[in-house]
Protein backbone atom coordinates (compact mmCIF):
# COMPACT_ATOMS: atom_id res chain seq x y z
CA UNK A 1 0.00 0.00 0.00
CA UNK A 2 1.07 3.44 -0.06
CA UNK A 3 2.08 5.33 2.91
CA UNK A 4 3.57 8.70 4.02
CA UNK A 5 4.29 9.38 7.75
CA UNK A 6 5.11 12.68 9.20
CA UNK A 7 4.88 13.71 13.10
CA UNK A 8 1.96 14.70 14.48
CA UNK A 9 2.96 17.80 16.42
CA UNK A 10 5.71 19.35 16.68
CA UNK A 11 6.77 22.97 19.40
CA UNK A 12 9.90 25.11 18.45
CA UNK A 13 10.68 28.67 19.80
CA UNK A 14 10.65 32.18 17.94
CA UNK A 15 14.11 32.33 16.05
CA UNK A 16 14.82 29.06 15.99
CA UNK A 17 15.32 26.10 13.59
CA UNK A 18 12.91 23.25 12.72
CA UNK A 19 13.19 20.22 10.72
CA UNK A 20 9.95 18.28 9.74
CA UNK A 21 10.50 14.42 8.44
CA UNK A 22 8.30 12.67 5.72
CA UNK A 23 9.38 9.20 5.01
CA UNK A 24 6.74 7.51 2.20
CA UNK A 25 6.20 4.05 0.31
CA UNK A 26 4.24 4.95 -2.70
CA UNK A 27 3.79 3.27 -6.02
CA UNK A 28 6.21 4.78 -8.07
CA UNK A 29 7.90 8.55 -7.16
CA UNK A 30 6.98 11.52 -9.56
CA UNK A 31 8.16 13.99 -6.58
CA UNK A 32 7.33 15.42 -3.40
CA UNK A 33 6.04 18.51 -2.24
CA UNK A 34 5.33 20.44 1.35
CA UNK A 35 2.44 22.75 1.43
CA UNK A 36 1.48 25.28 4.43
CA UNK A 37 -1.78 25.08 5.73
CA UNK A 38 -2.94 27.68 8.27
CA UNK A 39 -6.06 27.06 10.09
CA UNK A 40 -8.70 27.39 7.91
CA UNK A 41 -7.81 27.88 5.34
CA UNK A 42 -6.46 26.16 1.73
CA UNK A 43 -2.95 24.39 1.41
CA UNK A 44 -0.60 26.10 -0.12
CA UNK A 45 2.48 25.90 -2.17
CA UNK A 46 5.48 25.39 -0.62
CA UNK A 47 8.42 23.52 -2.36
CA UNK A 48 8.94 20.30 -4.89
CA UNK A 49 12.04 17.94 -4.81
CA UNK A 50 12.54 15.46 -7.75
CA UNK A 51 16.13 14.67 -7.32
CA UNK A 52 17.81 14.09 -4.31
CA UNK A 53 19.62 16.96 -2.21
CA UNK A 54 18.84 20.39 -0.34
CA UNK A 55 16.32 22.68 -2.44
CA UNK A 56 16.81 26.93 -0.64
CA UNK A 57 14.53 29.18 -0.96
CA UNK A 58 14.57 31.88 1.56
CA UNK A 59 14.15 30.56 5.23
CA UNK A 60 12.57 27.13 3.83
CA UNK A 61 14.68 24.42 2.80
CA UNK A 62 13.47 20.97 1.34
CA UNK A 63 15.69 17.61 1.26
CA UNK A 64 15.18 14.66 -0.49
CA UNK A 65 16.82 10.98 -0.19
CA UNK A 66 14.75 9.13 -3.04
CA UNK A 67 17.03 6.06 -1.89
CA UNK A 68 15.38 6.32 2.03
CA UNK A 69 12.06 7.51 1.07
CA UNK A 70 12.84 10.21 3.05
CA UNK A 71 12.07 14.30 2.41
CA UNK A 72 12.69 16.99 5.65
CA UNK A 73 11.62 20.54 4.80
CA UNK A 74 13.90 23.24 7.16
CA UNK A 75 12.47 26.21 8.86
CA UNK A 76 14.60 28.73 9.71
CA UNK A 77 14.61 31.99 11.89
CA UNK A 78 11.04 30.66 13.26
CA UNK A 79 8.82 33.37 12.99
CA UNK A 80 4.81 33.36 14.81
CA UNK A 81 3.82 33.69 11.60
CA UNK A 82 5.28 30.22 10.55
CA UNK A 83 2.79 28.52 13.15
CA UNK A 84 0.62 26.02 10.83
CA UNK A 85 0.40 22.78 9.39
CA UNK A 86 2.93 21.02 6.64
CA UNK A 87 1.48 19.00 4.18
CA UNK A 88 3.97 16.21 2.80
CA UNK A 89 2.55 14.58 -0.66
CA UNK A 90 4.31 12.27 -2.94
CA UNK A 91 2.98 12.35 -6.66
CA UNK A 92 3.26 8.25 -7.22
CA UNK A 93 3.39 6.85 -11.00
CA UNK A 94 -0.15 8.07 -12.04
CA UNK A 95 0.73 11.63 -11.72
CA UNK A 96 -2.18 11.29 -7.73
CA UNK A 97 -0.65 13.31 -4.76
CA UNK A 98 -1.10 10.68 -1.94
CA UNK A 99 -0.89 13.11 1.07
CA UNK A 100 0.21 12.92 5.12
CA UNK A 101 -1.83 13.97 7.36
CA UNK A 102 -0.03 16.77 8.34
CA UNK A 103 1.91 17.68 10.86
CA UNK A 104 0.74 20.83 13.12
CA UNK A 105 3.58 23.31 13.62
CA UNK A 106 3.52 25.48 16.82
CA UNK A 107 5.62 28.22 17.51
CA UNK A 108 6.02 29.48 21.30
CA UNK A 109 7.87 33.53 22.03
CA UNK B 1 -6.40 37.37 -10.26
CA UNK B 2 -9.43 35.59 -8.21
CA UNK B 3 -7.30 31.92 -8.83
CA UNK B 4 -10.19 29.70 -7.43
CA UNK B 5 -13.20 30.18 -5.98
CA UNK B 6 -15.33 27.63 -4.15
CA UNK B 7 -18.79 28.51 -2.65
CA UNK B 8 -20.17 27.94 -0.27
CA UNK B 9 -17.83 28.97 2.61
CA UNK B 10 -19.61 26.43 4.78
CA UNK B 11 -23.09 24.69 4.99
CA UNK B 12 -25.06 22.33 7.29
CA UNK B 13 -27.05 20.11 5.82
CA UNK B 14 -29.53 17.42 6.74
CA UNK B 15 -29.07 13.70 6.28
CA UNK B 16 -30.67 12.63 2.65
CA UNK B 17 -30.60 15.93 1.02
CA UNK B 18 -28.71 16.89 -1.99
CA UNK B 19 -26.09 19.07 -2.82
CA UNK B 20 -23.69 20.86 -5.31
CA UNK B 21 -20.30 22.56 -4.11
CA UNK B 22 -19.14 24.67 -6.46
CA UNK B 23 -15.80 25.30 -7.66
CA UNK B 24 -14.76 28.17 -10.63
CA UNK B 25 -10.72 28.79 -11.50
CA UNK B 26 -9.57 31.30 -13.85
CA UNK B 27 -6.15 30.41 -14.60
CA UNK B 28 -7.43 28.45 -17.49
CA UNK B 29 -5.80 25.05 -16.05
CA UNK B 30 -6.77 21.99 -17.46
CA UNK B 31 -6.90 20.00 -14.35
CA UNK B 32 -8.91 20.04 -11.92
CA UNK B 33 -9.49 18.03 -8.34
CA UNK B 34 -11.96 17.42 -5.54
CA UNK B 35 -9.77 16.87 -2.14
CA UNK B 36 -11.80 16.19 1.44
CA UNK B 37 -10.02 16.65 4.39
CA UNK B 38 -10.89 14.98 7.90
CA UNK B 39 -8.75 14.98 10.93
CA UNK B 40 -5.97 13.05 10.96
CA UNK B 41 -6.16 12.32 7.85
CA UNK B 42 -4.34 13.61 4.69
CA UNK B 43 -6.13 14.89 2.08
CA UNK B 44 -8.29 12.20 0.00
CA UNK B 45 -8.95 13.05 -3.99
CA UNK B 46 -13.08 11.88 -4.59
CA UNK B 47 -12.77 13.17 -7.99
CA UNK B 48 -10.55 14.81 -10.80
CA UNK B 49 -11.02 16.01 -14.14
CA UNK B 50 -7.67 15.71 -16.99
CA UNK B 51 -9.20 18.56 -19.11
CA UNK B 52 -13.06 19.81 -19.80
CA UNK B 53 -15.55 17.24 -21.10
CA UNK B 54 -13.21 13.88 -18.73
CA UNK B 55 -13.49 13.50 -15.71
CA UNK B 56 -12.04 10.35 -13.23
CA UNK B 57 -12.39 8.81 -9.68
CA UNK B 58 -9.99 9.27 -6.78
CA UNK B 59 -9.40 7.18 -3.65
CA UNK B 60 -12.79 7.71 -2.27
CA UNK B 61 -15.60 8.58 -5.11
CA UNK B 62 -19.05 6.94 -3.55
CA UNK B 63 -21.44 9.32 -2.77
CA UNK B 64 -20.39 11.99 -5.06
CA UNK B 65 -20.47 13.19 -8.42
CA UNK B 66 -18.70 15.63 -10.65
CA UNK B 67 -19.20 17.45 -14.20
CA UNK B 68 -16.85 19.16 -16.45
CA UNK B 69 -18.85 21.22 -19.20
CA UNK B 70 -16.05 23.93 -19.56
CA UNK B 71 -12.72 24.27 -18.05
CA UNK B 72 -13.50 26.55 -15.69
CA UNK B 73 -16.09 25.41 -13.60
CA UNK B 74 -16.36 21.94 -11.79
CA UNK B 75 -19.12 21.13 -9.26
CA UNK B 76 -19.15 17.91 -6.93
CA UNK B 77 -22.57 17.03 -6.07
CA UNK B 78 -23.72 15.02 -3.30
CA UNK B 79 -26.80 12.81 -4.35
CA UNK B 80 -28.14 11.94 -0.99
CA UNK B 81 -25.65 13.29 2.26
CA UNK B 82 -24.79 11.31 4.99
CA UNK B 83 -23.49 12.14 7.93
CA UNK B 84 -19.56 10.81 7.08
CA UNK B 85 -19.23 13.13 4.41
CA UNK B 86 -18.81 15.74 7.11
CA UNK B 87 -15.55 17.49 6.02
CA UNK B 88 -14.11 20.19 4.69
CA UNK B 89 -14.00 20.30 0.86
CA UNK B 90 -11.11 21.71 -1.34
CA UNK B 91 -11.41 22.08 -4.88
CA UNK B 92 -7.44 22.25 -6.48
CA UNK B 93 -6.13 23.01 -10.58
CA UNK B 94 -2.73 22.35 -11.91
CA UNK B 95 -1.99 23.59 -15.37
CA UNK B 96 -1.36 20.36 -17.22
CA UNK B 97 -3.09 17.10 -16.16
CA UNK B 98 -0.98 13.75 -15.49
CA UNK B 99 2.33 16.24 -14.75
CA UNK B 100 4.41 17.61 -11.68
CA UNK B 101 2.52 20.57 -12.16
CA UNK B 102 1.58 22.59 -8.92
CA UNK B 103 -1.75 22.25 -7.77
CA UNK B 104 -3.43 25.26 -6.49
CA UNK B 105 -6.15 25.58 -3.64
CA UNK B 106 -9.64 27.20 -3.42
CA UNK B 107 -10.24 28.11 -0.04
CA UNK B 108 -12.51 25.06 1.08
CA UNK B 109 -16.26 24.11 1.94
CA UNK B 110 -16.96 23.21 5.36
CA UNK B 111 -19.70 20.99 5.23
CA UNK B 112 -21.82 19.23 7.90
CA UNK B 113 -24.09 16.60 7.88
CA UNK B 114 -26.52 16.46 10.75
Amino acid sequence: GQNIDQPTEMTATEGAIVQINCTYQTSGFNGLFWYQQHAGEAPTFLSYNVLDGLEEKGRFSSFLSRSKGYSYLLLKELQMKDSASYLCAVMDSNYQLIWGAGTKLIIKP
Amino acid sequence: TAGITQAPTSQILAAGRSMTLRCTQDMRHNAMYWYRQDLGLGLRLIHYSNTAGTTGKGEVPDGYSVSRANTDDFPLTLASAVPSQTSVYFCASSGLAASTDTQYFGPGTRLTVL
